[in-house]
């Protein structure tokens, strides 16, 4: 596609419960990430792909979150047992991987944890 | 460890008037720095970056910042804003090379342009 994508754009759910989010990057791209953005503050770091591979996921808050990337293209991040601490936007990015490039982010999924 | 602190969270400026962003940054090694923007109800979207090279970079809608490594700063300046260019600012940024994957942002500022 053009850009980014990421479903839902929007998700309420009950605490306790699980979700995922998915992320379908640009065309090409093989760097993937995942940032989470709270109410007020700016996106934080949570986990980066190159390829199939997690190469690094140490902002992952907690080991209720994961994330997966199986064919190197679609990913999803997967929250267990959610929180309402977990309410926030989850970003996700592309890129082509090399040093110095440029990462396009998609518009987000709103999560809210009631 | 880096950050980035944006000093100011919100930004009231006249159409027309010229405008100054403010971006410093912590590192211990050397930086990309990159500014992002953010309209209403859209996604981030690069705005500029510095790499390496003229500390001045250029953005095509008239946005300019400048690398100053000794005062660790990366200011967004524009000479003369307009009602567009209303939206969220954020700063960013990771160190260079290998570690170039990982963007550490500020809070942002919110740039309202008053007609």
């Amino acid at each position: 596609g053009a850009g980014v994508s990421q479903t839902p754009s929007n998700k309420v759910t009950e605490k306790g419960k699980y979700v995922e989010l998915r992320c379908d990057p640009i065309s090409g791209h093989t760097a993937l990430y995942w940032y989470r953005q709270s109410l007020g503050q700016g996106p934080e770091f949570l986990i980066y792909f190159q390829g199939t591979g997690a190469a690094d996921d140490s902002g992952l808050p907690n080991d209720r979150f994961f994330a997966v990337r199986p064919e190197g293209s679609v990913s999803t991040l997967k929250i267990q047992r959610t929180e309402r601490g977990d309410s926030a936007v989850y970003l996700c990015a592309s890129s082509t991987g090399t040093d110095g490039n440029t990462i396009y982010f998609g518009e987000g999924s709103w999560l809210t944890v009631v | 460890a880096q950050s980035v602190t944006q000093l100011d969270s919100q930004v009231p400026v006249f159409e027309e008037a010229p405008v100054e962003l403010r971006c410093n940054y912590s590192s211990s090694v050397s930086v990309y720095l990159f500014w992002y923007v953010q309209y209403p109800n859209q996604g981030l979207q690069l705005l500029l970056k510095y790499l390496s090279g003229s500390t001045l970079v250029e953005s095509i809608n008239g946005f300019e910042a400048e690398f100053n490594k000794s005062q660790t700063s990366f200011h967004l300046r524009k000479p003369s804003v307009h009602i567009s260019d209303t939206a969220e600012y954020f700063c960013a940024v990771s160190s260079s090379g290998a570690g170039s994957y990982q963007l550490t942002f500020g809070k942002g500022t919110k740039l309202s342009v008053i007609p």
